[in-house]
C-alpha cells in the first residue's frame, strides 16, 4: 500500500517560513491535499491539487509537489498557525485515500 | 453555508454494532461523493470509507473491510456508516466529509466519538 511520510514535528519562529514535507514514491505524479487541524477541532483543507488555496486560506500558505516530495510552505508564520498538518493523496492502484502521519507545527 | 452533522456515536461493547449518520445541508448533496475519516485518541487521521455520488461505488479501508459498510440517502441528504464487529481499536472520533475533486475533503463535520470497551 502507498505510504506518505511526514516529519513528526517542525518548529519555527514567528515571522519566519515553515516548510512541511510529505514524502511518497513518485508523489509528484499524484495530487496532494493538505489539512490543518487545531486541538479539539475538525481538520480544515488548506491546500488542494498540490498548490491551490481554498477561499479563506491566507496567501501565506503555498504548496508544491515534485519527484518524491510534496511541500506545504507557510510564510510569515503566526502564532495562530500552530497546529497539526496532514497531507493526503488518492492512490489509484489500491483505490484508497491515504493520509500522512501528520506534522505538529510549533511556533516558538 | 455547508454543514455536516454526525450523530450515532457512543459506547459499545466489543463485537457490537453502531450506525453513524451524517446529515448534510448547504449544498446539493446528490452531486458530491462523501467520505468517512476517523482519528483515534492522540493519533493521526485515518481514512475509513468513501462513497460515490449515487452510492454505486464504495471504497473501504482494509482495516474495516468486511465489518463496515457505507451508504447514502440522497433524498434525505444523509450518509451512513454501519459498523459491525467493533473492536477496541475502532475507538475514535469519526468525521464525515464532503469530497472534492481528487478525493480531497473540502468540508468536514465536527465528528462523533465512538468508544469500544467492555
Amino acid at each position: 500500500s502507498y505510504v506518505l511520510t511526514q516529519p513528526p514535528s517542525v518548529s519555527v519562529a514567528p515571522g519566519k517560513t515553515a516548510k512541511i514535507t510529505c514524502g511518497g514514491k513518485n508523489i509528484g505524479s499524484k495530487s496532494v491535499h493538505w489539512y490543518q487541524q487545531k486541538p479539539g477541532q475538525a481538520p480544515v483543507l488548506v491546500m488542494f491539487y498540490d498548490s491551490a488555496r481554498p477561499s479563506g486560506i491566507p496567501e501565506r500558505f503555498s504548496g508544491s509537489n515534485s519527484g518524491n516530495t510534496a511541500t506545504l510552505t507557510i510564510s510569515r508564520v503566526e502564532a495562530g498557525d500552530e497546529a497539526d498538518y496532514y497531507c493526503q493523496v488518492w492512490d489509484s492502484s489500491s483505490d484508497h485515500v491515504v493520509f500522512g502521519g501528520g506534522t505538529k507545527l510549533t511556533v516558538l | 453555508e455547508v454543514q455536516l452533522l454526525e450523530s450515532g456515536g457512543g459506547l459499545v461493547q466489543p463485537g457490537g454494532s453502531l450506525r453513524l449518520s451524517c446529515a448534510a445541508s448547504g449544498f446539493t448533496f446528490s452531486n458530491y461523493a462523501m467520505t468517512w475519516v476517523r482519528q483515534a485518541p492522540g493519533k493521526g487521521l485515518e481514512w475509513v470509507a468513501s462513497l460515490s455520488v449515487r452510492g454505486g461505488d464504495t471504497l473501504v479501508a482494509d482495516s474495516v473491510k468486511g465489518r463496515f459498510t457505507v451508504s447514502r440517502d440522497n433524498s434525505n441528504s444523509t450518509v451512513y456508516l454501519q459498523m459491525n464487529s467493533l473492536r477496541a481499536e475502532d475507538t475514535a472520533v469519526y468525521y464525515c466529509g464532503k469530497a472534492a475533486a481528487g478525493w480531497g475533503i473540502s468540508e468536514w463535520g465536527q465528528g462523533t466519538l465512538v468508544t469500544v470497551s467492555s
